[in-house]
């Protein structure tokens, strides 16, 4: 199964609302990560959080980590039609086979005008 | 700036046949990464190379292969193709343990 999984995995909200989306992880990390795609489209980077850092904003973007819940959550504020698109979280793990960078199953954000 | 050049766009191909799809990462980036995306689906990690070295694996077949190259692009080979093979394949570049840049996919048909 997928290292990240997130809820709700559809969100449907008015322009202006604010935006939930959270990540809950397996195992131990390195950093955990955020991205967002558009249909069909490359993921685009958001916001990186490493394992020591407990919150982070990027514009009205904030993320919080709790790596004793093995979670995060990913909050966007004042949403706008534009943010329309799936979410998803990554989990960066170094083992000693390698590193990897894990995708959750995404949330797709809806935002109605 | 420069991002990640995925080549082809789309590719379609027919049951049993073999395809190659070609990455050129960010100048400098000494990892890449190689995703699959079925339908509806999140992205699927299948392999990641640092220092064109392999680093990890995922849940790549056995008929894929992948490597890295001296001038840092990277080829995924996927032989024998069935029709579930059919979805986006993306790859993606950084710098180890920083943040990943996608290119815009390969869409592969495989009819």
């Amino acid at each position: 199964s997928q290292q990240g999984e997130e809820d709700p995995q559809a969100l449907s909200i008015q322009e202006g609302e604010n935006a939930t989306m959270n990540c809950s992880y397996k195992t131990s990390i390195n950093n955990l990560q955020w991205y967002r795609q558009n249909s069909g489209r490359g993921l685009v980077h958001l916001i990186l959080i490493r394992s020591n850092e407990r919150e982070k904003h990027s514009g009205r973007l904030r993320v919080t980590l709790d790596t004793s819940k093995k979670s995060s959550s990913l909050l966007i504020t004042a949403s706008r039609a534009a943010d329309t698109a799936s979410y998803f979280c990554a989990t960066d793990t170094i083992n000693t086979g390698g590193f990897k960078t894990i995708f959750g199953a995404g949330t797709r954000l809806f935002v109605k005008a | 700036a420069a991002g990640v050049i995925q080549s082809p766009r789309h590719l379609i191909k027919e049951k049993r046949e073999t395809a190659t799809l070609k990455c050129y990462p960010i100048p400098r980036h000494d990892t890449v990464y190689w995703y699959q995306q079925g339908p509806g689906q999140d992205p699927q990690f299948l392999i990641s190379f640092y220092e064109k070295m392999q680093s990890d694996k995922g849940s790549i077949p056995d008929r894929f292969s992948a490597q890295q190259f001296s001038d840092y692009h990277s080829e995924l080979n996927m032989s024998s193709l069935e029709l579930g093979d059919s979805a986006l394949y993306f790859c993606a570049s950084s710098l180890i343990q920083r943040e990943a840049f996608f290119g815009q996919g390969t869409r592969l048909t495989v009819v």
